[in-house]
């Protein structure tokens, strides 16, 4: 069954420093995977998706089958980087969603 | 572009009474939509796939005869909480994918707002 696992509840760093937030999956096939952040008060928003194998607001997230992970990296955190962020996965058919626990960032300054 | 809105953004009602949740995509056609459930400091919780035109399909453990969705046009789905009770408060989320030829990838999801359901 697909499964998405994010094991931290919470990241907490100083600005400036490093990020990663991770993403381990179970899937059978070759999955497309996603990164979605939901900053305080807002919706949920697409992020990036790994297909498309772009930097979104100096994030990046690369898929490496052998570990099955997806994890979401960024050089140096900014405060305005603080929110939750998900992995999520497809699952079945109508191109449904399944949503990790979730990470929530919090950039000290 | 690709906005959803959700209406109404919270509503508070007493226990037995039926809510009704509208989720509109504002500026293109969404051949799917989506209703998830999250409670505080979780995740989503997908609830039901919505298809304009059919009969939505449920996740293992919804009660579709508790959560009524109706999607009567490729703009709008609607959720009805029917004889709510506490259990039932929850934030509401919706989210739809554009159809096919509307200048966005046919699997992402635009998520709306939210809804915030409190049953006295």
């Amino acid at each position: 069954a697909q499964r998405v696992t994010q094991p931290e509840k919470l990241l907490s760093v100083f600005k400036g420093a490093p990020v990663e937030l991770k993403c381990n999956y179970s899937y059978s096939g070759s999955p497309e995977l996603f990164w979605y952040v939901q900053y305080s008060r807002q919706r949920l928003q697409l992020l990036l998706r790994h297909i498309s194998r772009e930097s979104i607001k100096g994030f990046t997230a690369d898929l490496n089958k052998g570990e099955t992970s997806f994890h979401l990296k960024k050089p140096f955190a900014q405060e305005e980087d603080s929110a939750m962020y998900y992995c999520a996965l497809p699952s079945g058919g109508y191109n449904k969603l399944i949503f990790g626990a979730g990470t929530r960032l919090a950039v000290h300054p | 572009g690709a906005v959803v809105s959700q209406h109404p953004s919270r509503v508070i009602c007493k226990s037995g009474t039926s809510v009704k949740i509208e989720c509109r995509s504002l500026d293109f056609q969404a051949t799917t939509m989506f209703w998830y459930r999250q409670f505080p400091k979780q995740s989503l919780m997908l609830m039901a796939t919505s298809n304009e035109g059919s009969k939505a399909t449920y996740e293992q453990g919804v009660e579709k005869d508790k959560f009524l969705i109706n999607h009567a046009s490729l703009t709008l789905s609607t959720l009805t909480v029917t004889s709510a009770h506490p259990e039932d408060s929850s934030f509401y989320i919706c989210s739809a994918t554009p159809a096919s030829g509307q200048g966005a990838p046919n699997n992402e999801q635009f998520f709306g707002p939210g809804t915030r359901l409190t049953v006295l």
